[in-house]
């Protein structure tokens, strides 16, 4: 069974503050991995997806990795802003086209 | 474009009672998913579809049945609500092209059983 773990599980940085949210996986069997953002009341924004052929995958401020052999993946936001406040969780898909989440890592960043 | 729309958004239910939730998109994907989230917990996926007519179960299944009559609804029952199924509930969609993926998440329908 797949199983998923994020690190830190709160975070808390000033404004400008380069940071790195980690995610772990124990099965490293994966068809991709993903991040998501989560605004307080809200769903589910993806942000990344890093297949498992890839390395890593680019959006503006948001670089994400994978490394399967060690079953890590890691999100890196630079140059952090206050409306980068939020819940980031990471999910491994699986066969049968299945997430498995993070308990995620609720951002909050200071002006 | 609506992406995925649940209704209701809110709900409280007597234990014992039942319900359905309704999950519609209309992005023509094959793939559906109802999910539950809960503090400390992540999101876990409850059941799921991966084309109209089919439904599998995922990691929470107990007490909820699903139905995915046409392609653009994946609906959710609940047929004997317990306090043990307050929760967020979240249906998703999604497409796989080759080697392209995307998902697509609803809003949530926040659930009290009393």
């Amino acid at each position: 069974k797949q199983e998923v773990t994020q690190i830190p599980a709160a975070l808390s940085v000033p404004e400008g503050e380069n940071l790195v949210l980690n995610c772990s996986f124990t099965d490293s069997a994966i068809y991709n991995l993903q991040w998501f953002r989560q605004d307080p009341g809200k769903g589910l924004t993806s942000l990344l997806l890093i297949q498992s052929s890839q390395r890593e995958q680019t959006s503006g401020r948001l670089n994400a990795s994978l490394d399967k052999s060690s079953g890590r993946s890691t999100l890196y936001i630079a140059a952090s802003q206050p409306g980068d406040s939020a819940t980031y969780l990471c999910a491994a898909e699986t066969s049968g086209s299945r997430l498995t989440f993070g308990e995620g890592t609720q951002l909050t960043v200071n002006p | 474009n609506a992406g995925v729309t649940q209704t209701p958004k809110f709900r409280v239910l007597k234990t014992g009672q039942s319900m359905t939730l309704l999950c519609a998109q209309d992005m023509n994907h094959e793939y559906m998913y109802w999910y539950r989230q809960d503090p400390g917990m992540g999101l876990r996926l409850i059941h799921y579809s991966v084309g109209e007519g089919t439904t599998a179960k995922g990691e929470v299944p107990d007490g909820y049945n699903v139905s995915r009559l046409k392609k653009q609804n994946f609906l959710l029952g609940l047929e004997s609500a317990a306090p043990s199924q307050t929760s967020v509930y979240f249906c998703a969609s999604s497409y796989h092209q080759g080697g392209n993926y995307g998902y697509t998440f609803g809003s949530g329908t926040r659930l009290t059983v009393v």
